[in-house]
């Protein structure tokens, strides 16, 4: 049972536009979701995170927006450029629980592919 | 430079042969996780490690061991591999636990593993 998915195996957008990645989630008590990018070859990296006391999180291009009424995440990607084409990586995790071990729940990944 | 590393990056070996995949961080991380990633069910943790000597089972444990001997490695163990082992495998490790953990996980470039 998938508690982080990512519905969209793939997104392509033209360079300089707004790239939305979307993740819904299922667990009511996940308190804390962050954005991984992954490049081939490569682990993947942090790139923001948001956690639930909020609904926005914003790192330069990177804007992260959390809705927690209907279970959804969302990065935005303002201007998308050709080095943002990458696996990105939705995951969530309960960090305030007793006993909380770090542990992420990673949802399958999106491939962006930014057009020059 | 703070990194996570792996060895091998690749491997391919044959269905019983044990193998150990190692893992180690120079960061004095306490957290040291391990990943599995394959196509359709994202990144799912194998083990976790929450300090030296104190290791638990994550969601797929079943086929693998690991120990935690020392604060910067974290071997990943197969004592008798089978194909449905093959996959890409991720070491990720972070600064600690807990509410106020700081929970962005950095990880390793990956082994790929297969067993014939």
């Amino acid at each position: 049972d998938q508690q982080v998915k990512q519905n969209s195996p793939s997104l392509s957008v033209q360079e300089g536009r707004i790239s939305i990645l979307n993740c819904d989630y299922t667990n009511s008590m996940f308190d804390y979701f962050l954005w991984y990018k992954k490049y081939p070859a490569e682990g993947p990296t942090f790139l923001i995170s948001i956690s639930s006391i909020k609904d926005k999180n914003e790192d330069g291009r990177f804007t992260v927006f959390l809705n927690k009424s209907a279970k959804h995440l969302s990065l935005h990607i303002v201007p998308s450029q050709p080095g943002d084409s990458a696996v990105y990586f939705c995951a969530a995790s309960e960090i305030r629980r007793r006993g909380a071990t770090n542990k992420l729940i990673f949802g399958t990944g999106t491939l962006l592919a930014v057009q020059p | 430079e703070a990194q996570v590393t792996q060895n091998p990056r690749y491997l391919i070996t044959v269905t019983g042969k044990k193998l150990t995949v190692t893992c180690s961080q120079n960061m004095n991380h306490e957290y040291m996780s391990w990943y599995r990633q394959d196509p359709g069910l994202g990144l799912r943790q194998i083990y976790y490690s929450m300090n030296v000597e104190v290791t638990d089972k994550g969601d797929v444990p079943e086929g693998y061991k690991v120990s935690r001997k020392e604060k910067r490695n974290f071997p990943l163990i197969l004592e008798s591999p089978s194909p449905n082992q093959t996959s890409l495998y991720f070491c990720a490790s972070s600064l600690s636990v807990g509410p106020r953990s700081y929970n962005e996980q950095f990880f390793g470039p990956g082994t790929r593993l297969t067993v014939l």
